[in-house]
């Protein structure tokens, strides 16, 4: 099994600032990765798939990046519709696997 | 637009059962492969069970196998997931969800998730 780590459990910020998440995996997806936000009493939401591809209607303030083991999910700028949890998930071994989860909030 | 609704959840003694439903809309049921993923308390999320869109394809994670069944009805566009032998490691909410396309094993729709209390 393909375990991911996110780092850091809990990120405190302001609106405005940038956030930077991170997601390691315990061996090489490749860029077979993709990442989720997941408000209080909501689904997740796919955000970004394939490292740097945003899904539809996703913002441009939200970016990823990596390959390989290690992976980055960038907000450029808080909005505060952006604090929630964030997900990363592989697709590149089965069976498929989630990070378990990093919360962003408000400072 | 794509809805994916949930329904079966509840209070369940361990070895117990429980059949989820989800019935689907908004979008070519029988033509896309569906997940159960599932949340359970104070954990991340958790991918559970597929099932390809002619139901010749099951999977499940480890900890389920022999356990839960995935099926589907695409004359009825629904989902559902028989869980038998019922333990608190299965305590969680419950969500279907879809699948992005053919190539791309992410979930583009989610349900508002079915609960799940495993508990004597």
């Amino acid at each position: 099994e393909c375990v991911l780590t996110q780092s850091p459990a809990t990120l405190s910020l302001s609106p405005g600032e940038r956030a930077t998440l991170s997601c390691r995996a315990s061996q090489s997806i490749s860029t077979y990765l993709a990442w989720y936000q997941q408000k209080p009493g909501q689904s997740p939401r796919l955000l970004i798939y394939d490292t740097s591809n945003r899904a539809t209607g996703i913002p441009a303030r939200f970016s990823g990046s990596g390959s390989g083991t290690d992976f980055t999910l960038t907000i450029s700028s808080l909005e505060p519709e952006d604090f929630a949890v964030y997900y990363c998930q592989q697709r590149s071994k089965w069976p498929l696997t989630f990070g378990q989860g990093t919360r962003l909030e408000i400072k | 637009e794509v809805r994916l609704l949930e329904s079966g959840g509840g209070l369940v003694q361990p070895g117990g059962s429980l059949r989820l439903s989800c019935a689907a809309s908004g979008f070519s049921f029988s033509t896309f492969e569906m997940h159960w993923v599932r949340l359970a308390p104070g954990k991340g999320l958790q991918w559970v069970s597929s099932i390809s869109g002619n139901s010749r394809v099951p999977y499940y994670i480890d900890s389920v196998k022999g356990r839960f069944t995935i099926s589907r009805d695409n004359s009825k566009n629904t989902l559902y997931l028989q869980m038998n032998s019922l333990g608190a490691e299965d305590t969680a909410l419950y969500y279907c969800a879809k699948k992005y396309s053919d190539s791309l094993s992410y979930f583009d729709s989610w349900g508002q998730g079915a609960p799940v209390t495993v508990s004597s």
